[in-house]
């Protein structure tokens, strides 16, 4: 099955204890990308990458890592979480990102993060 | 600065009435629009796009969007609404400029379908 998996669903951790959220599409997609959404903001883009080796910053990229070693995974990684990073991140992958043959995106089940 | 606006946290319609879920953007160069629904406890699930071509765009579930680019709008609509179809809905943009690789999503719009 086609599919973009997060994990941890649901983590509670506390405040300067690296954590990473691991994503994985088995679409061989090109782009992936990383959000969180929050009530009353929506869903705000922290990270992209076009491919294996090339990311590039959301709109709000500040606290959070990545990276794309191999096409089918792009971890996200908080190196010292603090409590407003506490909400619901999703990953998103699709097959391409250049404007004829752009694709929707594919998003995970989601991960709730609690940082105490 | 670029946005995207959806100007109604809830709408509330009647079950087998029309539906509309408002979305209005602000970007440069000529956007590429998408619309996605979300379920409780699950990702966004794409609904449909506009790239380019027709201003009248058809989806999945029933569902159908207007680009009009001279009230930059982009407004979600179904001609007749199920219970089925309450859920959490999303307009996105990516901007065409070189270079840009961004998407820009709304705050949401939560549907209520009454039966």
């Amino acid at each position: 099955e086609a599919q973009v998996t997060q994990n941890p669903r649901y983590l509670i951790t506390v405040t300067g204890k690296k954590l990473t959220v691991t994503c994985s599409q088995n679409m061989n997609h090109e782009y992936m990308s990383w959000y969180r959404q929050d009530p009353g903001l929506g869903l705000r883009q922290i990270y992209y990458s076009m491919n294996v080796e090339v990311t590039d910053k959301g709109d709000v990229p500040e606290g959070y890592k990545v990276s794309r070693k191999e096409k089918r995974n792009f971890p996200l990684i908080l190196e010292s979480p603090s409590p407003n990073q506490t909400s619901l991140y999703f990953c998103a992958s699709s097959l391409s990102w250049d404007r004829v043959t752009l694709q929707p995106q594919h998003f995970g089940d989601g991960t709730r993060l609690s940082i105490l | 600065a670029q946005s995207v606006a959806q100007p109604e946290d809830q709408v509330n319609v009647a079950e087998g009435n029309p539906l509309t879920v408002k979305c209005t953007y602000s970007v440069s160069g000529n956007p590429y629009l998408f619309w996605y629904v979300q379920y409780p406890n699950r990702g966004l699930q794409f609904l449909l796009k506009y790239i380019t071509g027709d201003n009248l765009v058809k989806g999945s579930y029933g569902f159908e969007a207007e680009f009009n680019k001279s009230q930059t709008s982009f407004h979600l609509k179904k001609p007749s609404a199920l219970v089925s179809d309450s859920a959490l809905y999303f307009c996105a943009v990516r901007p065409s400029t070189s270079g840009t690789y961004k998407y820009i999503f709304g705050t949401g719009t939560r549907l209520k379908v009454l039966a």
